[in-house]
């Protein structure tokens, strides 16, 4: 059984400051790996996905990966409180074909960024 | 391009009734997903179906179950609730395929008294 394992935190920065929320994974067969955002009381909103080792950045997020150490990243520049949220990350279960719609979950990371 | 609808958005009803929720996807993708989500559990599968199949599907109960429509609408239903299936019910919307990017609806709150 796949497994997807976070920080559950709280994180907590001061505005303007970088967070740096982490995510380890069992498989060293994934393929495929999502940053999720879930403010209080909605639903889950994609933000980052990534798919291959190094970086990848937008605007102030940078997804990290690293297949060998089997961990994935999100660094959040200049912090901003509208950021304070739980982040999931997810990958799927399985790479193989038709097995991709079950995305396995961390527990979150709740990120408190003060002004 | 529209999002993910699901409907109803809240629902309360009473331990051993049965319920069905609907989910719509973006247009233009065929495969749906199922999550429960609970303070205690996170977010855990239930199921997805895919171009009216269901392809995988989580650990839970038979009392769960889901069907898709030619037009890739989902339903799902859960028969004589509990009050352990108070959750927030969400579904993503995906093309089907490698590298499987799912997109959120706003999910329905069930609450079971």
């Amino acid at each position: 059984q796949k497994e997807v394992e976070q920080n559950s935190g709280p994180l907590s920065v001061p505005e303007g400051a970088i967070a740096s929320l982490n995510c380890t994974y069992s498989d060293r067969g994934s393929q495929s790996f999502f940053w999720y955002r879930q403010y209080s009381g909605k639903s889950p909103e994609l933000i980052m996905s990534i798919y291959s080792n190094g970086d990848k950045e937008d605007g102030r997020f940078t997804a990290q990966l690293n297949k060998a150490s089997q961990y994935v990243s999100l660094l959040i520049r200049d912090s901003q409180p509208s950021d304070s949220a739980t982040y999931l990350c997810a990958a799927p279960e399985a790479a193989g074909y038709n097995q991709g719609g079950k995305l396995i979950f961390g527990q979150g990371t709740e990120l408190s960024v003060k002004p | 391009k529209a999002g993910v609808t699901q409907t109803p958005r809240y629902l309360i009803k009473t331990r051993g009734q049965q319920v069905t929720l609907s989910c719509s996807p973006i247009s233009g993708h065929r495969s749906v997903s199922w999550y429960q989500q609970t303070p205690g559990q996170g977010l855990q599968f239930l199921f997805e179906y895919f171009s009216e199949t269901q392809r995988n599907k989580g650990n839970f109960p038979g009392r769960f179950s889901g069907r898709q429509f030619s037009n890739s609408r989902s339903e799902m239903n859960v028969s004589t609730l509990e009050l352990g299936d108070s959750a927030l019910y969400l579904c993503a919307s995906s093309l089907g395929g490698y590298p499987y990017e799912q997109y959120f609806g706003p999910g329905t709150r069930l609450t079971v008294t």
